[in-house]
């Protein structure tokens, strides 16, 4: 069911940035990228999503190819906070968010 | 304060029992949803309802019976506990129905342990 493809794990040292691939080759025209993350014992939480352009929030950047078949979650600075699984979704067109495995991230000091 | 409220937190009961969870939800939104993580991580929706009618019913036993008394509440109730139903649910609630252009907001999750 899987539409996106993410490492399983990646390292990351505390104040550098943490860049998070995801491939999703077979992405349609009208389907938006997502981005989640999950910190150990906790709900998992929306971090940022986009379609086609470049967007950035507050808590990060996320970076489409122009033919979209990938992305780039950036976590300019990253903390201990930071670590967590991330997800990248591509919803079905069938009204469900469905979650992969995901890449745990870990921030080390 | 919470956004998404569910309880309890830990639920530890025998095979066999009925259990329910309760989750609210103070956002104002139209939609809500329990999805369950098992061993492996992986986060599977169950149910979704959108004001108060069901939109979304994966394949899950009907021992599962999701209840949505107004559109700030969604209970889920197992009857028959089995060993496998051990994981983590999780409530979430998003402002419309089409969850592939909404964000969803979740709640900290209700460990369940059959044993």
């Amino acid at each position: 069911d899987a539409k996106t493809t993410q490492p399983p794990s990646m390292d990351c040292a505390e104040g550098r940035a943490a860049n998070l691939p995801c491939n999703h080759s077979t992405i349609s025209g009208n389907e938006y990228v997502y981005w989640y993350r999950q910190i150990h014992s906790q709900g998992p939480q929306y971090i940022i999503h986009g379609l086609k352009n470049n967007e950035t929030n507050e808590m990060a950047s996320l970076i489409i190819t122009e033919d979209r078949k990938s992305s780039t979650l950036i976590l300019p600075h990253a903390t201990l906070r930071d670590t967590a699984v991330y997800y990248c979704i591509v919803p079905f067109n069938d009204y469900k968010l469905s979650f992969g495995a995901g890449t745990t991230v870990t921030v080390r000091a | 304060d919470t956004a998404v409220s569910q309880t309890p937190k830990y639920l530890v009961t025998q095979m066999g029992n009925d259990k329910s969870i309760k989750c609210e939800q103070n956002l104002g939104h139209d939609t809500m949803y329990w999805y369950k993580q098992d061993s492996k991580k992986f986060l599977k929706i169950m149910f979704s309802y959108n004001n108060k009618e069901l939109i979304i019913n994966e394949t899950v036993p009907n021992r599962f019976s999701p209840k949505s008394p107004d559109k700030a509440h969604l209970n889920l109730h197992i009857n028959s506990l089995e060993l496998g139903d051990s994981a983590v649910y999780f409530c979430a609630s998003s402002q419309g129905a089409d969850a592939t252009n909404e964000k969803l907001f979740f709640g900290s999750g209700t460990q369940l342990s059959v044993l």
